[in-house]
This record gives structure tokens, C-alpha cells and sequence, in this order.
């Protein structure tokens, strides 16, 4: 059974830094590009970031580009998403998503983890 | 530029049928999308990946009550016996340069 568990959210300040991670299992980590997707209160799904399946490719939205920071270790099955000059719209609950087809940069999303909240605030 | 277009609710009866739309941008009707169900409190679940053609291929586990349809830039899925758990919000996902989202279509189960 495929699982992604996030864990590292939590209430920071204003320009402040994070780090999550998603721990994954139940599928071979290193053959498949993951995701971060994040979703302010109330709202919608947004993309942030991509990485492929060896590390060495990453891919940003315009909102966190310069400030967020994909990677991940494929001996430990884990993925990361460092965030420095963290700000208030950054608010979010964030999810780790696994690409479907093996190999693939960019496509559809087929598993979901349950999030972990990021609060941005003084 | 690649853009998802959602109506922002639909409802229907409970025991009926509703079939819901996302609308792939000018240029780019042949992008096959995914429908990602989400429940309050829950993060997204995948539903399926919907072709150009039509075809569709469901997530594990998805029940056969729904089923993916294509007519030109428009991507549907239909929800056929409704039930009180299908009462959520439905998001399509495409890619292209990186993944984009439609803006969701809050389903009620009357």
C-alpha cells in the first residue's frame, strides 16, 4: 500500500524558515518524480514544486521560486521542502503528491498524502 | 497559457447522476487531465486520468460508479448512484511546463 506521510508544519514568523518532509513507502521511491502541492484555507490546489526521480531536476512555481528549496533522499525514501523567507501568504496546509507514470517529470498526481499545516504569522 | 476552468458548484439528488466539467484553455484540447476527489478534512484522492480520446484509466480502488468521458477541450466525470460520501470537492490537474489545477467544483448530495 502506498503511503506519504508529511510531518514538519507548524507556526513560524514572518520571513522566518521550515523544513518538511514525506516520508514515503509501499512503492520504489527512486523510480518516481514527487510533489509538493499546498492549499490555503478555504481555498484551492497549487503546484510548488517538482523534482524527478534521481534529484537532479527540479521545477518551481513563480510564487516560491528563489525562496523554496526540492530534494530528496532516495536512501531514506523521503522527500524535502526547505522554506526560508517564509510570508504570510505562505500559509497553507501542504501535501507531497507521487508522479504515476515511471520516469515521468511531469503528470498526473495518483497519490496524496493527509498534509501538514503551515502557519505564517507573528 | 494552460488553464483549467471549473464550474465552482453542482448538486444533485441523492441515488441520481451528475457529471461534472473541466475546460482545457485555447490550444490545448488534445492534454489529457486527471480528477482528483477531496472530502472535508482529507487530502486529494485520485479519481482517474481522462484521455482525448475518451478513455480513462481509475485509481485503486475507485468504485465503478465513476467513469471519465472527453468531448474536445472538455473533460468530464460522472457520478452515477450518488451517495452521501461523493459530497466533496472535485479538482482537475493537467501538465504542461508543471502541473496546473482547474479551481474545483464543490459537488452537493441532496
Amino acid at each position: 500500500e502506498v503511503q506519504l506521510l508529511e510531518s514538519g508544519g507548524g507556526l513560524v514568523q514572518p520571513g522566518g524558515s521550515l523544513r518538511l518532509s514525506c516520508a514515503a513507502s509501499g512503492f520504489t521511491f527512486s523510480n518516481y518524480a514527487m510533489n509538493w502541492v499546498r492549499q490555503s484555507p478555504g481555498k484551492g490546489l497549487e503546484w510548488v514544486s517538482t523534482i524527478n526521480n534521481s534529484g537532479s531536476s527540479t521545477y518551481y512555481a513563480d510564487s516560491v521560486k528563489g525562496r523554496f528549496t526540492l530534494s530528496r533522499d532516495n536512501s531514506k525514501n523521503t522527500l524535502y521542502l526547505q522554506m526560508n523567507s517564509l510570508r504570510a501568504e505562505d500559509t497553507a496546509v501542504y501535501y507531497c503528491a507521487k508522479v504515476e507514470v515511471r520516469g515521468a517529470v511531469l503528470a498526473s498526481l495518483d497519490y496524496w498524502g493527509q498534509g501538514t499545516l503551515v502557519t505564517v504569522s507573528s | 497559457q494552460l488553464v483549467l476552468t471549473q464550474s465552482p458548484s453542482a448538486s444533485a439528488s441523492l441515488g441520481a447522476s451528475v457529471k461534472l466539467t473541466c475546460t482545457l484553455s485555447s490550444g490545448y484540447s488534445s492534454y489529457a487531465i486527471a480528477w482528483l476527489q477531496q472530502q472535508p478534512e482529507k487530502g486529494p484522492r485520485y479519481l482517474m486520468k481522462v484521455n482525448n480520446d475518451g478513455s480513462h484509466s481509475k485509481g485503486d480502488g475507485i468504485p465503478d460508479r465513476f467513469s471519465g468521458s472527453s468531448s474536445g477541450a472538455e473533460r468530464y466525470v460522472t457520478i452515477s448512484s450518488l451517495q452521501s460520501e461523493d459530497e466533496a470537492d472535485y479538482y482537475c490537474q493537467t501538465w504542461g511546463t508543471g502541473v496546473v489545477f482547474g479551481g474545483g467544483t464543490k459537488l452537493t448530495v441532496l
